[in-house]
């Protein structure tokens, strides 16, 4: 099945600074690649997804990176803001038969510092 | 429109006890998945349905967990024989399709096991 890692588990920044969070995965078949935003205590929120047909997606502050031969894709958010704080995972699906099991990395927890 | 609901939102219970938790999906979404996310940690996949079938319950723990769907719609995630290692918070979502679709998630169960 698929084995998503994701880094660093904690990441600390300065209000208005960059965060990135990496992600590899196992399976060269999957194809569809959504990030989740997780505040204390909330349910988990898709925040932006990335199809294999492009290597970059953005939205406001947020953008999505690819790179399917590598096998790893990443999470920026630019000009980060308080409620940026939260957990981020990412996740893949099992491949071209198993589309519909996402398998999330272990998240990583955001602090933005004031 | 609704989201996703889950009950009850907690529920405690002592180690050999039965429990049942229950999701009503957002109305008209054919896939359900039922996650489990323990303290800190990631979204473990248990069991997918596509209306009242489950294609693939690999994800299951142990057999002591079982899932039913009924009307294409509510389903119920029950544990016998309740073990301390069960406890964990459990979350379903939904979603249109399988494929590229984005999962709604319910606000989850939180369980805990004496």
């Amino acid at each position: 099945g698929e084995n998503v890692e994701q880094h660093p588990s904690t990441l600390s920044v300065q209000e208005g600074d960059s965060a990135v969070i990496k992600c590899t995965y196992s399976d060269s078949a999957s194809n569809y690649f959504p990030w989740y935003k997780q505040e204390l205590g909330k349910r988990p929120q898709l925040i932006i997804d990335i199809r294999s047909n492009v290597g970059e997606k953005k939205d406001q502050r947020i953008a999505v990176t690819l790179n399917k031969t590598a096998k790893h894709f990443s999470l920026h958010i630019t000009e980060t803001q308080p409620e940026d704080s939260a957990v981020y995972f990412c996740a893949a699906p099992g491949g071209f038969s198993n589309d519909y099991k996402l398998s999330f990395g272990a998240g990583t927890t955001v602090t933005v510092r004031a | 429109g609704a989201g996703v609901s889950q009950s009850p939102s907690n529920k405690v219970t002592e180690k050999g006890k039965d429990v049942e938790l229950r999701c009503d999906p957002i109305s008209g979404h054919t896939a359900l998945y039922w996650y489990r996310q323990s303290l800190g940690q990631g979204l473990e996949f248990l069991i997918y349905f596509q209306g009242n079938s489950a294609p693939d319950k690999s994800g299951l723990p142990s057999d002591r967990f079982s899932a039913e769907r009924t009307g294409g719609s509510v389903s119920t995630l029950t544990i016998q024989r309740t073990q301390q290692e069960d406890s964990a918070v459990y979350l379903c979502a939904s979603s249109q399709r399988t494929e590229y679709n984005e999962q709604f998630f319910g606000p989850g169960t939180r369980l805990t096991v004496l």
